[in-house]
């Protein structure tokens, strides 16, 4: 176990549907992220928090609202989404965001949009 | 702009085979980071091994060893004496010493089966 959870780890909703993904860290870190993993795609980096604020949105749709508490929490709350977001979203953290710390990922939600 | 190339999409080897994971890399940047991370059925991302453009020391962890070349902008992954549980999928990725953590930029992943 890396120290990340999330939760759900699976989720099944319909595109009218609000739902949202939570992850935790008992790492101690001060940077959280999300990222979008699909078939035969590499990583894609979707938000980035460092020290409860967001620095990276990259080129995201707004039917994905990220939301992070403090530094051990982040959500990802979703609406309106389409079966195209259907994928694996993993959340990570680092000690800080920017530098060369290696991120820590949690077990991902496989998300199903039908 | 940056680019990680992992050309083996699958491969499969025997049990107590050793396999050799490739990883090209492209950048502009004189100072990066290399990682190697390991992600099993179960999802997450395991961390493996981070390298520095300036250590090109090869290193060896247990039946894990990497072969960092920035001549040929390629640092490959050898398990030895591979294991069933090493079955899993692969991904090297590079990163910006500097800048945002936009710049961590992962391959497309190498699926590794170790048959028994």
């Amino acid at each position: 176990e890396t120290g990340v959870t999330q939760t759900p780890r699976h989720l099944v909703m319909g595109m009218t549907n609000k739902k949202s993904l939570k992850c935790e860290q008992h790492l101690g870190h001060n940077a959280m992220y999300w990222y979008k993993q699909s078939a035969k795609k590499p990583l894609e980096l979707m938000f980035v928090y460092n020290f409860k604020e967001q620095t990276e949105n990259n080129s995201v749709p707004s039917r994905f609202s990220p939301e992070c508490p403090n530094s051990s929490h982040l959500f990802l709350h979703l609406h309106t989404l389409q079966p195209e977001d259907s994928a694996l979203y993993l959340c990570a953290s680092s000690q800080v965001a920017g530098l060369s710390y290696e991120q820590y990922f949690g077990p991902g939600t496989r998300l199903t949009v039908t | 702009a940056q680019k990680v190339t992992q050309a083996q999409t699958e491969i499969s080897v025997v049990e107590k085979e050793d396999v050799t994971l490739d990883c090209v890399y492209e950048t502009r940047d004189t100072t990066y980071y290399l990682f190697w991370y390991k992600q099993p059925p179960s999802g997450e991302l395991v961390f493996l091994i981070r390298r520095n453009s300036f250590d090109e020391q090869n290193e060896i962890s247990g039946r894990y060893s990497w072969n960092f070349q920035k001549s040929t902008s390629s640092f490959n992954f050898t398990i030895t004496a591979s294991q069933v549980v090493d079955s899993a999928v692969y991904f090297c990725a590079l990163r910006r010493s500097g800048g945002s953590a936009r710049q961590l930029t992962f391959g497309s992943g190498t699926q590794l089966t170790v048959l028994p």
